[in-house]
């Protein structure tokens, strides 16, 4: 299986920069880093995924290490609508499913 | 353009029943795939279906099982339910070639009493 390392929970304060890190040393060369999130009491919502570059979207901006042994999510000006679980994933070979590990429970704080 | 839609939305059963849920995926994706979600286990994969076809299956009794129809819609059933089959079922729809990036339906919580 996929092994990704997250801290259980992070605290930010509401405007600011919120930054989740995860650890995937396993990863092989070409495979790209997932990132979702789960609102409380909502299906996961798929954020953005990357391979060795820096990607934005909307949502967040994927920090991707040059080793690829680690990224970091990055909510920019994080709002209380941003409380939530958020998992890094990666498919573990070939065609095989996402594995969702517990992920690390993000509180925006007011 | 419409997101992942799951019936029914909550569902009460008695162990030893049986129980069939359905999603309809966002239109267009051809993936649909299915998790179980407890508080004890956290979202674990159950199958995915492609054009009809079962593509992966994750590591769940024969009691769970599913299909997927030519319109992309998919049913998961559960047979003989039982107590620790509590839990939040999610569906997952995904595009041909994006099979990760994957959108997800409300689910559907199932309580087993």
């Amino acid at each position: 299986d996929a092994k990704t390392t997250q801290p259980p929970s992070m605290d930010c304060a509401e405007g600011r920069a919120a930054n989740l890190p995860c650890n995937h040393s396993t990863i092989s060369g070409n495979e790209y880093v997932y990132w979702y999130r789960q609102i409380h009491s909502q299906g996961p919502q798929y954020i953005i995924h990357g391979l060795k570059n820096n990607e934005t979207n909307e949502m967040a901006s994927l920090i991707i290490t040059e080793d690829r042994k680690s990224s970091t999510l990055i909510l920019p000006h994080a709002t209380l609508r941003d409380t939530a679980v958020y998992y890094c994933t990666y498919p573990p070979s070939g065609n095989t499913p996402l594995v969702f590990g517990k992920g690390t429970r993000l509180s925006v704080i007011a | 353009k419409a997101g992942v839609t799951q019936t029914p939305r909550y569902l009460i059963k008695t162990r030893g029943q049986q129980v069939t849920l359905s999603c309809s995926p966002i239109s267009g994706h051809r993936s649909v795939s299915w998790y179980q979600q407890t508080p004890g286990q956290g979202l674990q994969f159950l199958f995915e279906y492609f054009s009809e076809t079962q593509r992966n299956k994750g590591n769940f009794p024969g009691r769970f099982s599913g299909r997927q129809f030519s319109n992309s819609r998919s049913e998961m059933n559960v047979s003989t339910l039982e107590l620790g089959d509590s839990a939040l079922y999610l569906c997952a729809s995904s595009k041909a070639g994006q099979a990760y990036e994957q959108y997800f339906g409300p689910g559907t919580r199932l309580t087993v009493t």
